[in-house]
């Protein structure tokens, strides 16, 4: 069973930074792109950011471009997001979804980001 | 990236027929034919219900059946049950290499 499970959430200032990890199972990690989608309370969903299975190539949505960095290390199932100069409307639940390669497809059960002071 | 524009809402009573529009650009929803569909209800995370347009994952309802015709796609449940009232959201590849998707639809089973 894939499982995909979020972690590294809370809360955090204006300004301050953030990493997210999702620990991937039952399925083989190192062969799936992965993303980022992230969702306002009450609100759509907005994809974030995306990875090659490799790691080698990476692009992300113009409002998070140049703050955000996903990564990956497929030694140990694991993707990350590195958030900085986070902003209050990134306040989100942040889902890690597999790519099938035909579309994003399996998803975790998300992590609650909250910018506030 | 604008997002693509799903009507906000729509219902239907049991057993009937809903169809839900995707619609984007020429840059998206109309250049490939990656357009995805996702059923979330409340407090759960999304779950994948079409992918390409028109096919169902294994394990998902036929009653669940999508198209795409230009820069618009739709969803289409038929036979409509309680448990399918949800929000669902469309998402497609775009020329830019990015995704995007639609701002949502709640679907109400009347």
């Amino acid at each position: 069973e894939v499982q995909l499970v979020e972690s590294g959430g809370g809360l955090v200032q204006p300004g301050g930074s953030l990493r997210l990890s999702c620990a991937a199972s039952g399925f083989t990690f190192r062969d799936y792109w992965m993303h980022w989608v992230r969702q306002a309370p009450g609100k759509g969903l907005v994809w974030v950011s995306r990875i090659y299975s490799d790691g080698s190539n990476t692009i992300y949505a113009d409002s998070v471009k140049g703050r955000f960095t996903i990564s990956r290390d497929n030694a140990r199932d694991t993707l990350y997001l590195q958030m900085n100069s986070l902003r209050v409307e990134d306040t989100a639940v942040y889902y890690c979804v597999r790519d099938s390669s035909y579309a994003p497809d399996q998803w975790g059960q998300g992590t609650l980001v909250t910018v506030s002071s | 990236q604008s997002a693509l524009t799903q009507p906000a809402s729509v219902s239907g009573s049991p057993g009937q027929s809903i169809t839900i529009s995707c619609t984007g650009t020429s840059s998206d929803v109309g250049s490939y034919n990656r357009v995805s569909w996702y059923q979330q209800h409340p407090g759960k995370a999304p779950k994948f219900i079409i992918y390409e347009g028109t096919k169902r994952p294994s394990g998902v309802s036929n009653r669940f059946s999508g198209s795409k015709s230009g820069n618009t796609a739709s969803l289409t449940i038929s036979g409509l049950q309680a448990e399918d009232e949800a929000d669902y959201y469309c998402c497609s590849y775009t020329t830019s290499g990015t995704w995007v998707f639609g701002g949502g639809t709640k679907l109400t089973v009347l």
